[in-house]
């Protein structure tokens, strides 16, 4: 079992929707989650982390924990074309998930 | 600073050769991180550094690959007698422990083994 799973996608929005990305992780000890953008041919770089069950909202996006699934999600409201990225979940700061490639359309 | 700055960029060697790769993080960041990643998945995690110590080693990682970071300040990523299967981008992060733990990454070397 990987430690940390994503749908792999691709995942296709049209511009304006709410875009939804899941992750689980194996390691029930996880204290540390955070998701990361990649542009094509660029590096990872951080939109949020959360440490505590439940929500925690930033702008458009909001991420969502829940220690006992062992899940973590990441929603984009109001998706807009430069959004369109790979996103990847990460667990304790060292573990990341595969990405799931995300595509807005205008 | 300008961030975490990897040298070189691309790399293209032949098949046996050995490589190195560098990486200078963010001055006051403590820890440093390499990642391996190629197209289409997420960075697959090889070791980490606490100032100069190295903390954690991939189980996955071949006896080839081996890193050091001496003084706890620029680190180094030697791959002994390459493989095609290693091409791949390498990519380095830095944080500050007791900070957010965010990562930051460098923009990666491109090594391609012919």
């Amino acid at each position: 079992q990987k430690e940390v799973e994503q749908n792999s996608g691709p995942l296709s929005v049209p511009e304006g929707a709410i875009a939804s990305l899941n992750c689980t992780y194996s390691d029930r000890g996880s204290q540390s989650f955070f998701w990361y953008r990649q542009y094509s041919g660029k590096s990872p770089e951080l939109i949020m982390s959360i440490y505590s069950n439940g929500d925690k909202e930033d702008g458009r996006f909001t991420a969502q924990l829940n220690k006992a699934s062992q899940y973590v999600s990441l929603l984009i409201r109001d998706s807009q074309p430069s959004d369109s990225a790979t996103y990847l979940c990460a667990v304790n700061d060292m573990r990341f998930g595969a990405g799931t490639r995300l595509t807005v359309k205008p | 600073d300008t961030g975490v700055s990897q040298n070189p960029r691309h790399k293209i060697t032949k098949r046996g050769q050995n490589v190195t790769f560098r990486c200078d993080p963010i001055s006051e960041h403590n820890r440093l991180y390499w990642y391996r990643q190629t197209l289409g998945q997420g960075p697959e995690f090889l070791t980490y550094f606490q100032n100069e110590a190295q903390l954690e080693k991939s189980r996955l990682l071949s006896d080839r690959f081996s890193a050091e970071r001496p003084k706890g300040s620029f680190s180094t990523l030697e791959i002994q007698r390459t493989e095609q299967g290693d091409s791949a981008m390498y990519l380095c992060a830095s944080s500050l422990a007791g900070g957010d733990d965010e990562l930051f990454f460098g923009s990666g070397t491109q090594l391609s083994v012919l």
